[in-house]
């Protein structure tokens, strides 16, 4: 299994509380990306960053933002939650930004968020 | 844009029969495509993938056809035994080559019967 670790694991917020998620990889990889799953919906993609301070938006980034200080780590924050928010977020990590490459993309376990 | 979909959202099948998952693609310029298994609870774990200068290729009791032609994809899966139980992505890399940003389908669950 690839070293990625989420935390937590599971959380229940109020809407209008900020909420920030944590990725920690150990696998030195520069591309790490925040998914969220729902319903109906797949796995769409929030923001991605393609090494130390450099991130870009994926295609539902509104409502969210991201900071990555350091390689291992990639944070995804919500400053005022709603209860659309509320979805299962999957953090991924890639070594390149080229999967065909062979170096594939790479799920961690996944966060739990209840937005009530 | 790209859109992925897939045509059935839940397959049953019999242990130790071949399952197959389809997937298609709207975006001829697709070039990149990953199968993803994922149980309940657990994140999207890496099965097998292909090129679009492939064809075919086949893993351990799985393979992946392409058919670029009428832009469709499917995962095969030989002697479908009970812990392969899942949803099953397929995923499309669009836009620029060097992002790795993936477009997932909406998935297809497995049940198998045994």
């Amino acid at each position: 299994d690839a070293g990625i670790t989420q935390s937590p694991r599971h959380k229940v917020t109020e809407t209008g509380t900020p909420v920030t998620l944590r990725c920690h990889q150990t696998e030195n990889h520069r591309y790490m990306y925040w998914y969220r799953q729902d319903p109906g919906h797949g796995l769409r993609l929030i923001h991605y960053s393609y090494g130390v301070k450099d991130t870009d938006k994926g295609e539902v980034s509104d409502g969210y933002s991201v900071s990555r200080s350091k390689t291992e780590d990639f944070l995804l924050t919500l400053e005022s939650a709603t209860s659309s928010q509320t979805s299962v977020y999957f953090c991924a990590i890639s070594e390149t930004g080229d999967p065909s490459s062979g170096n594939t993309i790479y799920f961690g376990e996944g966060s739990w968020l209840t937005v009530v | 844009g790209e859109s992925v979909g897939l045509h059935l959202p839940t397959l049953s099948v019999q242990e130790g029969d071949n399952s197959i998952i389809n997937c298609a693609y709207s975006n001829s310029a697709s070039d990149y495509f990953i199968w993803y298994k994922q149980e309940s609870g657990k994140g999207p774990q890496f099965i097998i993938d292909i090129r679009s200068n492939m064809d075919k290729r086949q893993g351990q009791r799985v393979t992946v056809l392409l058919n670029k032609t009428v832009k469709h994809l499917s995962l095969q899966i030989a002697a479908t035994q009970p812990g392969d139980s899942a949803v099953y992505f397929c995923a499309v890399r669009t836009g620029s080559s060097n992002t790795g940003k993936l477009i997932f389908g909406q998935g297809t669950t497995l049940q198998v019967k045994p």
